[in-house]
């Protein structure tokens, strides 16, 4: 299996400037998760879905941010504006059960850079 | 919320030593996983083990639920082991979010 995948690897974009993050999970996997990890806050949790359904959105920083999860194999994070306070490497993260009850298996992350 | 104490913060080696790693939380837990970061970045997964003993190669790793710590072991180590290790447990009846640990940097000098 490929692993969880995504695109793009890093990104540069100026403030104001709208990001898109793009995440393909394992085949077969139920659950997706979407990760921040910035030195000062460490890896934290932004939302999840299962079944495509989002489940917890709660560590959404504001409403810049929005996930989608159109299909069981493509998942979305946007930031609408982007701010310099974004930057961040964002890791996506999938598990074959619901929940994070089960092991979760990271994609290599998308370094962000906002100027 | 629950807290995840990795210890110690920082370590160095050299090439061929052992090492063990910890993790202590303070509640009850249903999963947790150690994971290895390495320098370029790449979170990966180690152990799944919420309790119990595993083994792989020269890592091995024990949790010990009721008295709420995990022990991560490197023996023989490389210089490949560089990176940090995370800790990260899921709660039992609590909030469905795996917290992370702030990780033990290890460093193994050739």
């Amino acid at each position: 299996d490929a692993g969880v995948i995504q695109s793009p690897r890093h990104e540069v974009t100026e403030m104001g400037q709208e990001v898109t993050l793009r995440c393909k999970p394992i085949s077969g996997h139920n659950s997706l998760f979407w990760y921040r990890q910035t030195m000062m806050r460490g890896l934290e949790l932004l939302i999840y879905f299962n079944n495509n359904v989002p489940i917890d959105d709660s560590g959404m920083p504001e409403d810049r941010f929005s996930a989608k999860m159109p299909n069981a194999s493509f998942s979305t994070l946007k930031i609408q504006p982007s701010e310099p306070r974004d930057s961040a490497v964002y890791f996506c993260a999938s598990s074959p059960g619901y929940g994070s009850l089960y092991e979760q298996y990271f994609g290599p992350g998308t370094r962000l850079t906002v100027t | 919320g629950i807290q995840v104490e990795q210890s110690p913060p920082d370590l160095i080696l050299q090439e061929g030593a052992n090492s063990t790693l910890r993790c202590n939380f303070s509640d009850s837990v249903n999963n947790l996983q150690w994971f290895h970061q390495n320098p370029w970045g790449q979170l990966i997964n180690l152990f799944y083990i919420p309790s119990g003993t595993k083994q792989n190669g020269r890592l091995s790793a024990t949790t010990v639920a009721t008295e709420r710590y995990s022990l991560l072991y490197i023996s023989s180590s490389q210089t490949t082991d560089s990176g940090v290790y995370f800790c990260a447990v899921l709660t039992q009846g609590g909030s469905e979010k795996l917290v992370f640990g702030k990780g033990t940097k290890l460093t193994v000098n050739p």
